[in-house]
């Protein structure tokens, strides 16, 4: 079934390690993109990439990098994490000529201590 | 700078109540405008609204665009708690080749029993 994975849904890490949160979808879009989401607050885009090997920062200054080597598969890394990062990230995908209709994963609560 | 913004942030009501949500925005160049409903996980879809004055209807939950007032309201009659959840208005922005969702903060919508 065509669909947006993301892994682990929880992860409660120590300050300093280094983690990867995955991102994969099967629809074959071009456009992927995460978000960091505060409870209660608004979605604010961090990363986005047009298709592969296109990778770009978003409005939200963030710490953590992206990659896109495979057409469906978009990991962002944080090289160490702290206490700030703690969060919600949701990692989406759209195809490249809709105007919206954007299809969002299940999400990574993360907890840094 | 693209602008979404929803109103009230959180209402209150019971079941069977009808409620009205609204959204204004400011955006560069409109495309469409898009409502989320996000419970304990992603937002999942709802309506993707490009036409001003025609309705979308999807049971009990219906939405309309102005673009010549730049709004939206998204109509939930006959509430039930199931509808409890935050309802998100977002618009597709314009930035070079790309394009990413512009959200507003949320509308928090609590059905009592």
């Amino acid at each position: 079934e065509a669909d947006i994975y993301q892994t682990p849904r929880y992860l409660v890490i120590g300050t300093g390690k280094k983690i990867t949160l995955e991102c994969s979808q099967t629809m074959g879009h071009d456009k992927m993109y995460w978000y960091q989401q505060d409870p209660g607050m608004e979605l604010h885009l961090i990363h986005y990439s047009y298709g592969v090997n296109s990778t770009e920062k978003g409005d939200l200054s963030s710490e953590s990098t992206v990659s896109r080597i495979r057409t469906e598969h978009f990991p962002l890394t944080l090289e160490s994490a702290r206490p700030s990062h703690t969060s919600q990230y949701l990692c989406a995908s759209s195809e490249l000529r809709s105007g919206g209709g954007y299809t969002f994963g299940s999400g990574t609560r993360l907890t840094v201590v | 700078e693209d602008k979404v913004v929803q109103s009230p942030l959180s209402l209150v009501v019971h079941e069977g109540d009808t409620v009205t949500l609204n959204c204004s925005y400011e955006v560069t160049n409109f495309r469409s405008l898009l409502w989320y409903k996000q419970e304990k996980k992603a937002p999942t879809f709802l309506f993707m609204l490009t036409s001003s004055g025609i309705e979308k209807k999807s049971g009990r939950l219906s939405s309309i665009l102005d673009k010549k007032e730049l709004f939206s309201i998204l109509n939930i009659t006959a509430t039930q708690t199931g509808d409890s959840a935050v309802y998100l208005c977002a618009v597709p922005g314009d930035s070079g080749s790309a394009r990413q969702l512009t959200f507003g903060s949320g509308t928090q919508l609590t059905v009592l029993p």
